[in-house]
């Protein structure tokens, strides 16, 4: 089952910084934080993942509370490109006996819909 | 590089027949994974190769599947006897150990009738 929790559906306007939220009260130690999207008819694309300290990429920034159990996906120009289904999911890394696993758990994500 | 690619992209096939899909990862990547999505789900995890060795399988992977990666390039997913429940797009995704994300193919979108 997944391990995080975010609301199913957030409209945006274009141009406007779309802030997308996810609770992972349960996540461990060693667990990182991770976002992909899909965006209709396409696989999954990787987005930005962090550990504990916020993360910024040329697509997003990452800013995860201190006591790790949410984070939010933040980007900051919104357009109409970023409509997609945004998933975020949570992930030990190293696999087998080192403790992680390397499949990656999808809840159902939330759809963000940009708005011109 | 192109990135993955899966083909087909569209398979429609009849109830009990056998399919095969292929899957060409981003050439260096030593890992591939297969994963499974039905309507309104997310992706849901298959399998996964380390060069040929296939490390890890979900048990969603019943013996009527089977993948196989023979020379850690290319992988193949065959589907034996199929069922509508079938019916899904299948994902396959690559990457470099230790990396941080993957990289998906479009899919193959498959219709069991």
């Amino acid at each position: 089952d997944a391990k995080t929790t975010q609301p199913p559906s957030m409209d945006c306007a274009e141009g406007r910084a779309a802030n997308l939220p996810c609770n992972h009260s349960t996540i461990s130690g060693n667990e990182y934080v991770y976002w992909y999207r899909q965006i209709h008819s396409q696989g999954p694309q990787y987005i930005i993942h962090g550990l504990k300290n916020n993360e910024t990429n040329e697509m997003a920034s990452l800013i995860i509370t201190e006591d790790r159990k949410s984070s939010t996906l933040i980007l900051p120009h919104a357009t109409l490109r970023d409509t997609a289904v945004y998933y975020c999911i949570v992930r030990s890394l190293g696999s087998g006996g080192q403790g992680g696993s390397e499949k990656l758990v999808f809840g159902k994500g939330m759809k963000l819909t940009v708005n011109p | 590089d192109t990135g993955v690619s899966q083909n087909p992209r569209h398979k429609i096939t009849k109830r009990g027949q056998n399919v095969t899909f292929r899957c060409d990862p981003i050439s260096e990547h030593n890992r591939l994974y297969w994963y499974r999505q039905t309507l309104g789900q997310g992706p849901e995890f298959l399998t996964y190769f380390q060069n040929e060795a296939q490390l890890e399988k979900s048990r969603l992977l019943s013996d009527r599947f089977s993948a196989e990666r023979p020379k850690g390039s290319f992988s193949t997913l065959e589907i034996q006897r199929t069922e509508q429940g079938d019916s899904a797009m299948y994902l396959c995704a690559s990457s470099l150990q230790g990396a941080k994300g993957y990289t998906f193919g479009s899919g193959t979108r498959l219709t069991v009738v």
